[in-house]
């Protein structure tokens, strides 16, 4: 089956910019999403397609996707980004879908 | 605005099984697939089963297959995960969620039911 892999952590000074990757044998054929958990709370799409973002989501969230690797970058990172990120594809050809291991964002 | 709300977990006894529901308000429920998405404590997110908005389809991941049935009452606006043969390994916290777009953007999520395997 299909493997999304993410680093475990990532830390960051604030005002700083985060890049969490996200791993996958070809990952930039197929569209990937991006999703924000904070501890005790369900998550929430901050990236969806790639690299759209959602009402209400800052502009400081944006996505890409290429190759082997799609990739969430957080600019001008804030306090409040501190949380767990989960990046998720469909995988179509066998009608599954799979989330990376997740990123623990830290700030600084 | 969107509002899931899940129910039914529980502590239950491995083998024993377990019915949760979702009850969903402000959309339209049957249009919509729904999705059940785990989280064991302290690990990562776990998609688990997919209904389409009218049952027709549905799909498990290889580790409920069997076990687990997913079904839908449009009528109620209610999505159920029906959990036989429970297993230690089933412990976490389950979502209900909504998806939505061409490539199943999972757009808004319960705040999750807690269920625990244990003897």
């Amino acid at each position: 089956s299909y493997a999304l892999t993410q680093p475990p952590s990532v830390s960051v000074a604030p005002g700083q910019t985060a890049t969490i990757t996200c791993g996958g044998n070809n990952i930039g054929s197929q569209t990937v999403h991006w999703y924000q958990q904070k501890p005790g709370q369900a998550p929430v799409v901050v990236v969806y397609d790639d690299s759209d973002r959602p009402p209400g989501i800052p502009e400081r969230f944006s996505g890409s996707n290429s190759g082997n690797t799609a990739t969430l970058t957080i600019s001008r990172v804030e306090a409040g980004d501190e949380a767990d990120y989960y990046c998720q594809v469909w995988d179509s050809s066998s009608d599954l879908w799979v989330f990376g291991g997740g990123t623990k964002l830290t700030v600084l | 605005q969107v509002h899931l709300v899940e129910s039914g977990g529980g502590v239950v006894q491995p083998g024993r099984p377990l019915r949760l529901s979702c009850e969903a308000a402000g959309f339209t429920f049957s249009d919509y697939g729904m999705h059940w998405v785990r989280q064991a404590p302290g690990k990562a997110l776990e998609w688990v089963a997919l209904i389409w908005y009218d049952g027709s389809n549905i799909y498990y991941s290889d580790s409920v297959k069997g076990r687990f049935t997913v079904s839908r009452d449009n009528s109620k606006d209610t999505l159920y995960l029906q959990m036989n043969s429970l297993r230690a390994e089933d412990t976490g916290v389950y979502y209900c969620v909504k998806e939505t777009g061409t490539y199943s953007k999972f757009d808004s999520w319960g705040q999750g039911t807690l269920v625990t395997v244990s003897s």
